[in-house]
């Protein structure tokens, strides 16, 4: 099976622009978190999708959203760009959840916000 | 909500040494506790996980132990070898909940 891509693998944007990443899981996988990674904070969960729905949700502000669709794929989308949100954004996907599952991750996206 | 602590942040060790990666979580309701590997570049895989109804696991060089009263769990890796020196991360949540990741360690491996 293909592993999980994501695209694009990396972006630059301006302080107040906005942005959507996209994911594609493992096919048959139908749920997706996605995380940001930077350097001494580890991942950050943001939020978990399964079937349309979001189930979790991380402590990030409202500028970060997301949505799934009913292929799985999801996109992730983060309004007013703050120097702040450059990170390393991965998705990850599981059968059917992210807990008592192993979670498999995409390459990631790094943006870099100037 | 769950909080996870990771240490130590670096670990230096000489090959064939042991290495040992400790967690600490907060919510005495997480049930699963999965370990991460994350070499330079490249995305994050599963190494070992362990479920609270077990105390610990091994899987060849990789064992992981659990201790729910501490609540804390730690990641023995034997042996090692250049090939292990990458970043760590572990893991914790319970049934519906979101996982919850350290900030990693990371182990770096001498010949």
């Amino acid at each position: 099976k293909a592993g999980v891509t994501q695209t694009p693998r990396y972006l630059i944007k301006t302080r107040g622009q906005q942005v959507t990443l996209s994911c594609s899981p493992i096919s048959g996988h139908r749920s997706v978190s996605w995380y940001q990674q930077t350097p001494g904070q580890g991942l950050q969960f943001l939020f978990e999708y399964f079937s349309e729905t979001q189930r979790n949700k991380g402590n990030f502000p409202g500028r970060f959203s997301g949505r799934q669709f009913s292929n799985s794929r999801s996109e992730m989308n983060v309004s007013t760009l703050e120097l702040g949100d450059s990170a390393l954004y991965l998705c990850a996907s599981s059968l059917l959840a992210p807990w008592g599952e192993t979670q498999y991750f995409g390459p990631g996206t790094r943006l870099l916000v100037l | 909500g769950e909080n996870v602590e990771q240490h130590p942040s670096t670990l230096s060790v000489q090959e064939g040494d042991s290495a040992v990666i400790k967690c600490t979580y907060s919510d005495s309701a997480s049930n699963y506790f999965p370990w991460y590997k994350q070499e330079l570049g490249k995305r994050p895989q599963l190494i070992i996980d362990i479920r609270s109804n077990v105390g610990e696991k091994k899987d060849q060089r990789i064992a992981v132990t659990l201790n729910k009263t501490a609540k804390h769990f730690s990641l023995h890796i034997t042996e090692t070898q250049p090939e292990d020196s990458a970043v760590y991360f572990c893991a914790a949540s319970k049934d519906t909940d979101k996982l919850i990741f350290g900030t990693g360690t990371r182990l770096q491996v001498f010949p």
